[in-house]
C-alpha cells in the first residue's frame, strides 16, 4: 500500500518557540494531505486540508496564524506550529489522498508527539 | 451535516471471544466507509473499508458490511487476540474529506 512518512516522531520545544512537521508521500503523488490533532483518548480533529500549490482550508475555530500550513509539492506537506505553547502539546497526524487511479481512503502518517515546555 | 457515530468504549473482552463494535454515520449521497486501527503511539492503519452498498470489508479476520438501508457498518471478528488491543475508528469518506467517529478503546484480557 501507499507509505506516508511523517517527521518528527516527537519533539520537545520550549514555549515561544516554531516547530515544523514535515508529512511525505514516499510512493505516490498526494494531491490533498490533511492535518489532525489528537488528544488524549480522544478522537482525531481536522485542522486543515491542503492541496498542492494552493492555500490550505482550515476548519473552524483553527487559528490559521499558529498553524501554518504549506504543500509546495506533491509529496510534502509542512506544519509549523508558531509561537508554541504549552496547550499546544497533543498529537499530530497527517494522512494523504491521491495518486494513479482514485484513491478513496487516506494513508496515515506516524504521527508526531509534539510536547511544548 | 455528514458524521460518524460508533459505541463508546472502553471495550473489554477476554481473548477468543466475539468482538462487536458498533458504528453508524450520516451522510448524504453514497461515502465510503473504513475502519482504521490505532495501536498505541502510532498513526492509523487502515484496517478495511467498503466503497458501495452490500459490500463487506475483511481483513486480519475482522469485517464489516455496508448497510445502506440502516446506515451502519459495524465490525466484528469471531475470535479476539490479545494482539487486537487497540483503539478502532470508524470513518467515512465524502468530498475526499474523511470524518471519524470518536474512537472504541479495546482491551483483550489473555
Amino acid at each position: 500500500g501507499a507509505v506516508v512518512s511523517q517527521h518528527p516522531s516527537w519533539v520537545i520545544c520550549k514555549s515561544g518557540t516554531s516547530v515544523k512537521i514535515e508529512c511525505r508521500s514516499l510512493d505516490f503523488q498526494a494531491t490533498t494531505m490533511f492535518w489532525y490533532r489528537q488528544f488524549p483518548k480522544q478522537s482525531l480533529m481536522l485542522m486543515a486540508t491542503s492541496n498542492e500549490g494552493s492555500k490550505a482550508t482550515y476548519e473552524q475555530g483553527v487559528e490559521k496564524d499558529k498553524f501554518l500550513i504549506n504543500h509546495a509539492s506533491l509529496t510534502l506537506s509542512t506544519l509549523t506550529v508558531t509561537s508554541a505553547h504549552p496547550e499546544d502539546s497533543s498529537f499530530y497526524i497527517c494522512s494523504a489522498t491521491g495518486g494513479e487511479g482514485y484513491f478513496t481512503e487516506a494513508f496515515f502518517g506516524q504521527g508526531t508527539r509534539l510536547t511544548v515546555v | 451535516g455528514n458524521s460518524v457515530t460508533q459505541m463508546e468504549g472502553p471495550v473489554t473482552l477476554s481473548e477468543e471471544a466475539f468482538l462487536t463494535i458498533n458504528c453508524t454515520y450520516t451522510a448524504t449521497g453514497y461515502p465510503s466507509l473504513f475502519w482504521y486501527v490505532q495501536y498505541p503511539g502510532e498513526g492509523l492503519q487502515l484496517l478495511l473499508k467498503a466503497t458501495k452498498a452490500d459490500d463487506k470489508g475483511s481483513n486480519k479476520g475482522f469485517e464489516a458490511t455496508y448497510r445502506k438501508e440502516t446506515t451502519s457498518f459495524h465490525l466484528e471478528k469471531g475470535s479476539v487476540q490479545v494482539s487486537d488491543s487497540a483503539v478502532y475508528f470508524c470513518a467515512l469518506n465524502r468530498d475526499d474529506k474523511i470524518i471519524f467517529g470518536k474512537g472504541t478503546r479495546l482491551h483483550i484480557l489473555p
